[in-house]
């Protein structure tokens, strides 16, 4: 089956850097991404993968390993503002997206 | 960039009362339309994926008798809710696919509908 792993929920504070970890196991790969929901809100996207490595945008960068079937998203200089959940999707060999459960993502003063 | 637009944003009826939703791509051909349906404090879940000019795909445990869909232009998909319940309740999401490929942005999200059944 397909599946797609990222923790439940992470805390960090305002100003610090956060890394949200995926794994994922599906039916081929043609991409990883990266979306940001916040609460009420439909998703809005955040950035794509297809290669191995690091793609940097702004704050936010996304890294992905292949091999590993492995990507994280990184953000830095955290506001009170992306307090929301991340969510990582692969889209497999059939070019469907496949949805992690996402990750709430909490910042503190 | 590209705009998908998703009407209502919110419903309240009773039960029993069927609600049509629907998703508009403004500035770009939408050969595939997604609906998903979004529970609190839950994931995305994929109801069905709907083609233009033919059937929509249900995923399993979805009751397309019960969950109506259209998707008669490169531009329009709707979804209908027949004789809604309280149990239906929930935060509804289509999402549409650029005819132009596949791209780096695969899909543009609606903002949303949020159903509430009395």
């Amino acid at each position: 089956g397909q599946n797609i792993d990222q923790p439940t929920e992470m805390t960090a504070t305002e100003g610090a850097i956060v890394q949200i970890n995926c794994t994922y196991q599906t039916s081929g790969f043609n991409g990883l991404f990266w979306y940001q929901q916040h609460a009420g809100e439909a998703p809005t996207f955040l950035s794509y993968n297809v290669l191995d490595g690091l793609e940097e945008k702004g704050r936010f960068s996304s890294f992905l390993s292949r091999s590993k079937g492995y990507s994280y998203l990184l953000l830095k200089e955290l506001q009170m503002k992306d307090s929301a959940s991340y969510l990582c999707a692969v889209r497999d060999s059939n070019y469907q997206l496949i949805w992690g459960a996402g990750t709430k993502l909490i910042i503190k003063p | 960039g590209a705009v998908v637009s998703q009407h209502p944003s919110w419903v309240i009826c009773k039960s029993g009362t069927s609600v049509k939703i629907e998703c508009r791509s403004l500035d770009f051909q939408a050969t595939t339309m997604f609906w998903y349906r979004q529970f609190p404090k839950q994931s995305l879940m994929l109801m069905a994926t709907s083609n233009e000019g033919s059937k929509a795909t249900y995923e399993q445990g979805v009751e397309k008798d019960k969950f109506l869909i259209n998707h008669a232009s490169l531009t329009l998909s709707t979804l209908t809710v027949t004789s809604a319940h309280p149990e239906d309740s929930s935060f509804y999401i289509c999402s549409a696919r650029d005819v132009r490929g596949k791209g780096n942005q695969p899909q543009h999200f609606g903002d949303g509908t949020r159903l509430s059944i009395l």
